[in-house]
């Protein structure tokens, strides 16, 4: 019940297109979602957040949607360059812990 | 400027010879965290601290252990290290639910 679903495991898609990563949980009690984004020999760092109370954050060029009932959120890149290929982390934390629970990870490749 | 340094970056050690990672923030923050990173299993956390003198465990704490003296510093110790431990570590820290800034990891090999 504590699992945060990534998928897919990884994503290669052309310059100028749309990457896509999805992540679905099973705690209700979840109240944020963090995105991180993770370049070799670095450490994560926040790309967007959302809470349950909203369906959609953009933020440039990247989107977060949210479907509460289906306890599902997922990264939408729009316009994906080359200099966005990295892996990205979905999570989740619920309000009064600093628990945060990641997915495994997508991945991503943009092709020139 | 806003840093969280860990240390060291790298280490091999050998099975049972208890080692110290250091980690430091110098941006107030409250809240600091432990995580470990393998392939397919993504992060993890292993222990987290909400203030000085207050910590509680996350999703994989068992052989570590962690202090939290100073509000700046948060050492993950590992007492008597196994060949399971292998693994990429980041600390990280945030003022409240914040954006959480991570360190540049330290990659720890356990013969």
């Amino acid at each position: 019940q504590q699992q945060v679903k990534q998928s897919p495991q990884s994503l290669i898609v052309q310059k100028g297109g749309i990457s896509i990563i999805n992540c679905a949980y099973e705690n209700t009690a979840f109240d944020y979602f963090p995105w991180y984004q993770q370049f070799p020999g670095k450490g994560p760092a926040l790309l967007i957040a959302i809470r349950p109370d909203v369906s959609e954050k953009k933020e440039g060029r990247f989107t977060i949607s949210f479907n509460k009932s289906a306890k599902q959120f997922s990264l939408h890149i729009m316009d994906s360059q080359p200099g966005d290929s990295a892996t990205y982390f979905c999570a989740a934390t619920t309000s009064g812990t600093y628990k945060y629970i990641f997915g495994t990870g997508t991945r991503l490749k943009v092709l020139a | 400027e806003a840093q969280v340094t860990q240390n060291p970056r790298y280490l091999i050690t050998v099975t049972g010879k208890k080692l110290t990672v250091t980690c430091s923030q110098n941006m107030n923050h409250e809240y600091m965290s432990w995580y470990r990173q393998d392939p397919g299993l993504g992060l993890r956390q292993i222990y987290y601290s909400m203030n000085v003198e207050v910590t509680d465990k996350g999703d994989v704490p068992e052989g570590y252990k962690v202090s939290r003296k100073e509000k700046r510093n948060f050492p993950l110790i590992l007492e008597s290290p196994s060949p399971n431990q292998t693994s990429l570590y980041f600390c990280a820290s945030s003022e409240g639910r914040g954006i959480q800034y991570f360190g540049a990891g330290t990659r720890l090999s356990v013969l």
